[in-house]
């Protein structure tokens, strides 16, 4: 059984569009996180909820929107995209948010052309 | 504000060589400490933690690491290295504020060679 599943695994588009990328997580965590990973593989947080709250909103455009509908969903909607938006995308829980072993998913490689 | 530098990008070797990536931290405030790996094509995993007690930490696989708080580092070693530890190698902090959140360096990618 994947611990933490992201869709999908590679998504192609182009800019201007809007495009969501799904995460679920069977760890029963309470803590689930988005990254994102560039292409000289520097991986940086970007959101955090803890039990369907968002905890750590990092300087991102407003452009990106998680959504949490519950405990072991985090989804990351980004509408208007641009090509700097193209990377690895990793979702991740933790079993709250102050115990910090993370467990990733696979990720979701983005290409905007 | 915290930060991490892996100095090295890459790192080759021959297989059953030795093997240390190099990790340095700055933080004013305690933290924990991490080794994650990125296998290709695949997300990451924890390799090795310190959060307290003894500097040294080991991983299942042979990986140890230690904290050095005068030089504020956590490098990672192996003593013989196999084929199959191919992969990039992270270096984390957790900062020990409200936010919890993990800090990562650059990665360095350790590539073994027969």
């Amino acid at each position: 059984d994947t611990a933490v599943s992201q869709t999908p695994k590679y998504l192609v588009t182009q800019m201007g569009n809007d495009k969501s990328i799904k995460c679920e997580q069977n760890l029963g965590h309470d803590t689930m996180y988005w990254y994102k990973q560039d292409s000289k593989k520097f991986l940086k947080i970007m959101f955090s909820y803890n039990n369907k709250e968002l905890i750590i909103n990092e300087t991102v455009p407003n452009r990106f929107s998680p959504k949490s509908p519950d405990k072991a969903h985090l989804n990351l909607h980004i509408n208007s995209l641009e090509l700097g938006d193209s990377a690895v995308y990793f979702c991740a829980s933790s079993q709250d948010f102050s115990y910090n072993e993370q467990f990733f998913g696979p990720g979701t490689r983005l290409t905007v052309l | 504000a915290q930060s991490v530098t892996q100095l090295d990008s890459q790192v080759p070797v021959f297989e059953e060589a030795p093997v240390e990536l190099r990790c340095n931290y700055s933080s004013s405030v305690s933290v924990y400490l991490f080794w994650y790996v990125q296998y290709p094509n695949q997300g990451l995993q924890l390799l090795l933690k310190y959060l307290s007690g003894s500097t040294l930490v080991e991983s299942i696989n042979g990986f140890e690491a230690e904290f050095n708080k005068s030089q504020t580092s956590f490098h990672l070693r192996k003593p013989s290295v196999h084929i199959s530890d191919t992969a990039e190698y992270f270096c984390a902090v957790s900062v020990l504020d409200s936010s919890y959140k993990l800090i990562f360096g650059s990665g360095t990618r350790l590539l073994v060679r027969p």
